[in-house]
């Protein structure tokens, strides 16, 4: 199955600062998805990113806030503008994968903490 | 709309006894049905997955699942549980249909003590 590489790890911003997040996939995949978790918490569904087109993104969370990138079939991006301690959580990339799209593959996860 | 609901948000169990998550789903569609696990650190692993076909699902690491669609249940199951077993593990749906995203329960914490 596809594995996708999430950079960076983890990272330490001040407050008002931005952040972009990078995820890079193995094979060309047609769906990617962003995640948040916040601490001790489940997986909330940031946005849909499709290649060639705008990302789709779920209640509560705007572009303003929030723009993604999705140049290419193996390729996002996730920014987290201006940035509060609010946003500190575990961001996370997913693609959707296999035949038929029923597989999908994480990314390891952002660990971000905003001071 | 769909949602999961996992019933325990913690579970300690023994090493070498069983141990059952539960996971119930809410849709007016058909769905498929996830299990993903995360050790402390990591992203998430696919557990296992029921799409069609035989309602008893096996997985990676003895793991394996049962699709009740009168219940709208997918609770997974292990047998005999190994220390390496303590993680998160999150139920997850998709619709048939439509959008491709996942919708995750909360998660349940399964700590396996010595």
């Amino acid at each position: 199955s596809a594995v996708i590489s999430q950079k960076p790890s983890r990272d330490i911003c001040q407050r008002g600062t931005s952040l972009t997040i990078q995820c890079q996939v193995d094979s060309q995949v047609t769906m990617m998805f962003w995640y948040r978790q916040q601490p001790g918490q489940s997986l909330t569904l940031i946005a849909t990113a499709n290649q060639g087109s705008e990302a789709t993104y779920e209640s509560g969370f705007v572009i303003d806030k929030f723009p993604i990138s999705r140049p290419n079939l193996t390729f996002s991006t996730l920014t987290v503008s201006n940035m509060s301690p609010e946003d500190s959580s575990i961001y996370l990339c997913s693609a959707s994968t296999g035949a038929g799209n029923y597989g999908y593959t994480f990314g390891s996860g952002t660990r971000l903490t905003v001071v | 709309a769909q949602s999961v609901t996992q019933l325990d948000s913690q579970v300690p169990v023994f090493e070498e006894a069983p141990v059952e998550l539960r996971c119930n789903y809410s849709s007016s569609v058909s769905v498929y049905l996830f299990w993903y696990v995360q050790y402390p650190n990591q992203g998430l692993q696919l557990l296992l997955k029921y799409l069609s076909g035989s309602t008893l699902v096996k997985g990676i690491n003895g793991f394996e699942a049962e699709f009740n669609k009168s219940q709208t249940s997918f609770h997974l199951r292990k047998p005999s549980v190994h220390i390496s077993d303590t993680a998160e593990y999150f139920c997850a749906v998709r619709t048939i249909q439509g959008a491709q995203k996942l919708v995750f329960g909360q998660g349940t914490r399964l700590t396996i003590n010595p």
